[in-house]
């Protein structure tokens, strides 16, 4: 069956970077996008953008753009999202998700890291 | 970019219908996608485009569509639907997803 483990709990200062792991298995891993998307106390889902594991492309939402970079690697079918210049209001759950092509919506979801960000 | 509204709750009793919807603009133009989230589980793909439904998802669950408003309905609600769903919006390629703020499912 498809599994998406996501790395553990993250606790960061601000303006430090924090990077989460996404391992795919159960699939062909190049064959389905990679979203990632968050949720922050209280608050609802927030999409940050997709990776296309086969060629690498990415597509960031526009709010995180300058700070996130999502990358993967094929060969321990792992996906990655980092992003930099933390601030208090990046605490959050932080989810990966496989989709289809086109990427319109996920099919299956991780468990989700918590990133906490405090000094 | 868009955004779609969901309201922040909905209450029934075992055995009602359940209906929440999701209203946007965009979705004259684009499709909504729904997901169930319960506490201490991941997020499950409940209905796809509209009014499909993945397999495995019981036929209890439906979506219909109207203008600029979906509606997801769940017929003969049991005490495991409760939890948090989710709608979800997008064109095909290089466009934002869009999410709802949820809507809390209470089963009295």
């Amino acid at each position: 069956q498809v599994q998406l483990v996501q790395s553990g709990a993250e606790v960061k200062k601000p303006g430090a970077s924090v990077k989460v792991s996404c391992e795919a298995s159960g699939y062909t891993f190049t064959y389905y996008f990679i979203h990632w998307v968050r949720q922050a106390p209280g608050q609802g889902l927030e999409w940050m953008g997709w990776i296309n594991p086969n060629s690498g492309g990415t597509l960031y939402a526009q709010e995180f753009q300058g700070r996130v970079t999502m990358t993967r690697d094929t060969s321990i079918s792992t996906a990655y999202i980092e992003l930099s210049g933390l601030r208090s209001d990046d605490t959050a759950v932080y989810y990966c998700a496989r989709g289809g092509d086109p990427p319109t919506n996920a099919d299956d979801w991780g468990q989700g890291t918590t990133v906490t960000v405090s000094s | 970019s868009h955004e779609l509204t969901q309201p922040p709750s909905v209450s029934v009793s075992p055995g009602q219908t359940a209906r929440i919807t999701c209203s946007g603009d965009a979705l004259t133009k684009q499709f909504v996608f729904w997901y169930k989230k319960k506490a201490g589980q991941a997020h499950v793909l409940i209905m796809y485009r509209d009014s499909q439904r993945p397999s495995g998802i019981s036929e209890r669950f439906s979506g219909s569509s109207s203008g600029t408003t979906v509606t997801l309905t769940i017929s003969g609600v049991q005490a495991e639907d409760e939890a948090v769903y989710y709608c979800q919006s997008a064109g095909i390629y290089n466009t934002p997803w869009v999410f709802g703020g949820g809507t809390k499912l209470t089963v009295l």
